[in-house]
């Protein structure tokens, strides 16, 4: 079976510029996450929609960063305009709510100069 | 509000020896508790969880924690330390009922030969 798909893997851009992460859960998968990890401030999680509706998203740290989960099968998540503050590895996780354990993706690593 | 405290940012052993990788939670409510482990460009992946069946709870590569209520803790132990588990593990701590999964700050494993 698929794990978690990501896409971008990498990602370098420069300051201003809009950036977009995507996502494809495990089928199956009714919650999904977005986290943040840096060295300065670890894991955070950013967002997490149950059944394709966003729960929580009082991680988003600004209004520059939106996310969206359109359908069961796929999420996005946006930063516009980008700054190099924002240069982490974001992860996109999902899980069955019932068993609370999560599945990670690889990764997107991005880098604003 | 949950908070989980991972003791330690590294831990150094000798291959061969135990490992100990200390975590303290805090929970309003009998919480789901999680290991997981990050290798290098990897996302994280599950070792271990706690669901308030056994309070001894055995995950995959030899590892266990015990989820001890009076002391708020959940170590995650290995009775003999090997090569490949130099890694970083994360304590992870989820509310029943509840989605939300926050982590601690990390600790990595050093295994020296």
């Amino acid at each position: 079976d698929a794990g978690v798909i990501q896409s971008p893997r990498h990602e370098v851009t420069e300051m201003g510029q809009e950036v977009t992460l995507r996502c494809k859960p495990i089928s199956g998968h009714n919650s999904l996450f977005w986290y943040r990890q840096t060295m300065m401030r670890g894991l955070e999680l950013l967002i997490y929609f149950n059944n394709n509706v966003p729960i929580d998203d009082s991680g988003m740290p600004e209004d520059r960063f939106s996310a969206k989960m359109p359908n069961a099968s796929f999420s996005t998540l946006k930063i516009q305009p980008s700054e190099p503050r924002d240069s982490a590895v974001y992860f996109c996780a999902s899980s069955l709510a019932e068993t609370g354990e999560l599945f990670f993706g690889e990764g997107s690593r991005l880098t604003v100069l | 509000a949950q908070s989980v405290t991972q003791l330690g940012s590294h831990v150094s052993v000798s291959e061969g020896a135990l490992v100990l990788l200390r975590c303290n939670y805090s929970s309003s409510v009998p919480p789901y508790l999680f290991w997981y482990v990050q290798y290098p460009n990897q996302g994280l992946q599950l070792l271990l969880k706690y669901t308030s069946a056994a309070t001894l709870v055995k995950g995959i590569n030899g590892f266990e924690a015990e989820f001890k209520k009076s002391e708020t803790s959940f170590h995650l132990t290995k009775p003999s330390a090997h090569m490949s588990d130099a890694a970083e593990y994360f304590c992870a701590v989820r509310n029943t009922g509840g989605f939300k999964t926050i982590f601690g700050a990390g600790t990595r494993l050093f295994v020296k030969a």
